[in-house]
């Protein structure tokens, strides 16, 4: 367990409404993700975080943007919902070990639905 | 680009059977492996993984090893319990993170009979 939680874990929403997703951690870890999970497409990456207001894109990244304007948390926002954004979101950790040795580790994952 | 693949499955076996879920990869340089699991309803576990060619991680009687002549990183398990019933992905990734993050394969369902 990394300490990582997501609110809301369920959402509904309408298609063109904004929608925010939380991600918390409690153990202080410098970088943090968001990936989307899709049938058939395994989970891919949508933006990530190197530190606080530190942000970049990821593979899939259009209609989505984040901040952190703090080490521990990470916000996901959807600025209009589309139903192509329908899906689990999970938000991830990176823990090292010395320099050579990376894992990242997952919260529970928020699951949307956008009508 | 890099790139992982597995079998999708639904892969099906009874208890106590021999469990392989093969995973290959493409990579342009040396990336540490993984498998994750994901039981119904829940997040993503850490499973195992290994950081560099020749290693094996293990965990909980799943072995994987690494092996950099094949590019592969096959799960194996020696006698399943029905509740291995889950979806596992494999997954690579570079020191780092940041732009890449983890690659993944599409993940494999395995259903386990009594």
């Amino acid at each position: 367990d990394a300490g990582i939680t997501q609110s809301p874990r369920h959402k509904v929403t309408e298609t063109g409404t904004p929608v925010t997703l939380r991600c918390h951690q409690t153990e202080n870890h410098r970088y943090m993700y968001w990936y989307r999970q899709d049938p058939g497409h395994g989970l891919r990456l949508i933006h990530y975080s190197y530190g606080v207001k530190d942000t970049d894109k990821g593979e899939v990244s259009d209609g989505y943007s984040v901040s952190r304007s703090k080490t521990e948390d990470f916000l996901l926002t959807l600025e209009s919902a589309t139903s192509s954004q329908t899906s689990v979101y999970f938000c991830a950790i990176s823990e090292f070990v010395g320099r050579w040795q990376e894992t990242q580790y997952f919260g529970p994952g928020t699951r949307l639905l956008v009508l | 680009g890099d790139s992982v693949t597995q079998m999708e499955g639904p892969v099906t076996l009874s208890e106590e059977a021999f469990l392989t879920i093969n995973c290959t990869y493409t990579a342009t340089g040396y990336p540490s492996l993984f498998w994750y699991v994901q039981y119904p309803g829940e997040g993503l576990q850490l499973l195992l993984k290994a950081t560099k060619a020749d290693d094996k991680g293990s965990n909980k009687g799943f072995e994987a090893t690494y092996r950099k002549e094949t590019t592969s990183f096959h799960l194996e398990k020696g006698s399943v319990q029905v509740s291995d019933s889950a979806v596992y992905f494999c997954a690579l990734l570079y020191l780092g993170g940041g732009a890449d993050g983890l690659t993944f394969g599409k993940g494999t369902h395995l259903i386990i009979q009594p």
